[in-house]
């Protein structure tokens, strides 16, 4: 299968800063990236989905201004949490596609600990 | 948008037993995967499965479309099978995001 990359594989941070999150798919060129939030014992929930060169559409209830997504180039997708609260301590992970490809591949994930 | 079931939400075992997993979902799909998360969080990929049977080793997978369900099986069961295994589909393909069930835990006891 496909190779998606994450960095950084954890965080930690004050209250109020900002941290931003990469995704690489390594192997193949993601016209489509996803990036999924999971709370402790709960499931993967998406947040948004971006196509290369435009911009993300965001699952209802998550907050764009806060969760900027860019999708520049069909190999990179950056994930920033912007003026980040305790409440956006998760994993986020995230997901490379393409419509010539059947499945989405997952990354390793990022661990945010906001304090 | 589709709801996604998974039953049982946890499972405990005994070393070399086998389990069913199942996965209920409320509309047609054009996607299926079966994940198994590890301890790390690193979601692994089992099976690409809207429709018909595969298998990979001891796990095998079936996914019956018109009836909206599909089934995990995994034999012999090991310790490292232990983990949390998800159901996650889609309307579309690898352009769509997918709806995750809420999981099915799994601990098998050496």
């Amino acid at each position: 299968g496909a190779v998606v990359s994450q960095h950084p594989s954890w965080v930690i941070c004050k209250s109020g800063t900002s941290v931003k999150i990469e995704c690489r798919s390594l192997d193949f060129q993601a016209t489509t990236m996803f990036w999924y939030r999971q709370f402790p014992k709960q499931s993967l929930m998406l947040m948004a989905t971006s196509n290369e060169g435009s911009k993300a559409t965001y699952e209802q209830g998550v907050e764009k201004d806060k969760f900027l997504i860019n999708h520049a180039s069909l190999t990179l997708s950056t994930l920033t949490v912007t003026s980040a609260h305790p409440e956006d301590s998760s994993f986020y992970i995230c997901s490379a596609g393409s419509r010539g490809k059947e499945t989405q591949y997952f990354g390793p994930g990022t661990r945010l600990l906001v304090l | 948008g589709i709801q996604v079931e998974q039953s049982p939400p946890d499972l405990i075992l005994q070393e070399g037993a086998n389990s069913t997993l199942r996965c209920n979902f409320s509309d047609s799909v054009n996607n299926l995967q079966w994940f198994h998360q590890n301890p790390w969080g690193q979601l692994i990929n089992l099976f690409y499965i809207p429709s018909g049977t595969k298998q990979n080793g001891r796990l095998s997978a079936t996914t019956v479309a018109t009836e909206r369900y599909s089934l995990l099986y995994i034999s012999s069961s090991q310790t490292t099978d232990s983990g949390v295994y998800f159901c996650a589909v889609s309307s579309g393909g690898g352009a769509d995001g997918l709806t995750f069930g809420k999981g099915t835990h799994l601990i098998i006891q050496p």
